[in-house]
């Protein structure tokens, strides 16, 4: 199995912050890579995906970049409603996915 | 618009049954591949379960396999997940869930059911 392995498990930020955060896979999966925004009690939604494909509907402040081993997920100014957890998903072994162990994000 | 709504959770003892529904509308569902994940209390997504659009493929997570059976109906539109032998740690919100555009990612998501495993 690919092992997803995200840093920081958590972060404290302010709104108007840079925030990036970091999966790394246990083996090269090119760019199949996606991740996921969750809030308590509510199903994760979908944000980037193969990378750095924004989905469409999320705010242009959410990037991702990476490929191989290392991905980030950046946001470029914190809103209030940014704050979540997020979680990153390998696609290379699809339909057997791994998710990494989350990224909690809280106001600072 | 796409809806995914599961049903059937609820509290079981230990070493029973329970069978999950998931009910789907506004998109052609005989031609999407259908997955079911679950999320336990303060953790993680677990990925569960795969069926092709078709059923002809389907794949288990190690930790459900020969327990769990996922099936679907495709003139119901509706996704079933089949869970026997009840352990504590499968108690968890269970999600069903679609790629609309690559099918490897998961656009369209349930809003879960909680299934509780305890004595």
């Amino acid at each position: 199995d690919i092992q997803m392995t995200q840093s920081p498990s958590s972060v404290s930020a302010s709104v108007g912050d840079r925030v990036t955060i970091t999966c790394r896979a246990s083996q090269g999966i090119s760019s199949w890579l996606a991740w996921y925004q969750q809030k308590p009690g509510k199903a994760p939604k979908l944000l980037i995906y193969a990378a750095s494909r924004l989905e469409s509907g999320v705010p242009s402040r959410f990037s991702g970049s990476g490929s191989g081993t290392e991905f980030t997920l950046t946001i470029s100014s914190l809103q209030p409603e940014d704050f979540a957890t997020y979680y990153c998903q390998q696609a290379d072994t699809f339909p057997q996915i791994t998710f990494g162990q989350g990224t909690r994000l809280e106001i600072k | 618009e796409v809806q995914l709504v599961e049903s059937g959770g609820g509290l079981v003892q230990p070493g029973k049954s329970l069978r999950l529904s998931c009910a789907a509308s506004g998109f052609t569902f005989s031609t999407y591949s259908m997955t079911w994940f679950r999320q336990a209390p303060g953790m993680g997504l677990e990925w569960l379960s795969y069926i092709s659009d078709s059923s002809d493929t389907k794949y288990y997570a190690d930790s459900v396999k020969g327990r769990f059976t996922i099936s679907r109906d495709n003139a119901k539109n509706s996704l079933d997940l089949q869970m026997t032998s009840l352990r504590d740690e499968d108690t968890a919100v269970y999600y069903c869930a679609t790629g609309s555009g690559w099918q490897y990612y998961f656009d369209y998501w349930g809003q879960g059911t909680l299934v509780t495993v305890s004595s």
